[in-house]
């Protein structure tokens, strides 16, 4: 299995622009999870999915961002526009279940956003 | 609120030493608990994970903990530490009032000089 795969690793943008991030599940994982690394804050849950529906958006900073997930084997983190508070590392995670703790969360590569 | 400590943010100790990472949480009823590591320049991934049962709990590459319910504690320990074992471990918690959500600590960044 190759994991959670997402793309790009690294966007490096300027303020004002659109920038979207990508995640693919990891297969038959029903569960999708959009976390926010920095170092200020730590790890912060964005917004969660089961079944490609969005269940808890709660995190999710403000209206400039917003995440899609139109079918089961992919999803869309879009910032827009991008402001440079914004930098920070995107990760994905997905899981098997219904989003219980239960279900191990496997954690993609990471998106390194830059924006200046 | 529900919240996570991790009381040392930076950790240096020398190879062979033994390890113990301290993992507080805030939350009285029942309680899953988390171990992650992240390897420089990796992703996050999980090193052991506690929901019921033995509270002494051993994960992959050696590693340990030990949830003490009274203490409200969920310590990662290994007793010889290896160069590699260099990267950041985050505590996580999950409470049953809410299914899916993990309450992260904000991470202990361990250096083991070789």
């Amino acid at each position: 299995d190759a994991g959670v795969i997402q793309s790009p690793r690294h966007e490096v943008t300027e303020m004002g622009q659109e920038v979207t991030l990508r995640c693919k599940p990891i297969s038959g994982h029903n569960s999708l999870f959009w976390y926010r690394q920095t170092m200020m804050r730590g790890l912060e849950l964005l917004i969660y999915f089961n079944n490609n529906v969005p269940i808890d958006d709660s995190g999710m900073p403000e209206d400039r961002f917003s995440a899609k997930m139109p079918n089961a084997s992919f999803s869309t983190l879009k910032i827009q526009p991008s402001e440079p508070r914004d930098s920070a590392v995107y990760f994905c995670a997905s899981s098997g279940g219904l989003g219980f703790a239960s279900d191990t969360q496997y954690f993609g590569p990471g998106t390194r956003l830059t924006v200046l | 609120a529900q919240s996570v400590s991790q009381h040392n943010h930076h950790v240096i100790l020398s190879e062979a030493a033994s390890l113990e990472l301290g993992c507080n949480y805030s939350y009285g009823g029942t309680v899953n608990l988390f171990w992650y590591v992240q390897y420089p320049g990796q992703h996050l991934q999980l090193l052991l994970k506690y929901f019921s049962g033995d509270p002494l709990v051993k994960g992959i590459k050696g590693f340990e903990a030990e949830f003490i319910k009274s203490k409200f504690s969920f310590n990662l320990r290994k007793p010889s530490v290896q160069w590699s074992d260099t990267a950041e471990y985050f505590c996580a918690v999950n409470a049953d009032s809410s299914n899916y959500q993990l309450i992260w600590g904000a991470g202990t960044k361990l250096i083991i000089k070789p």
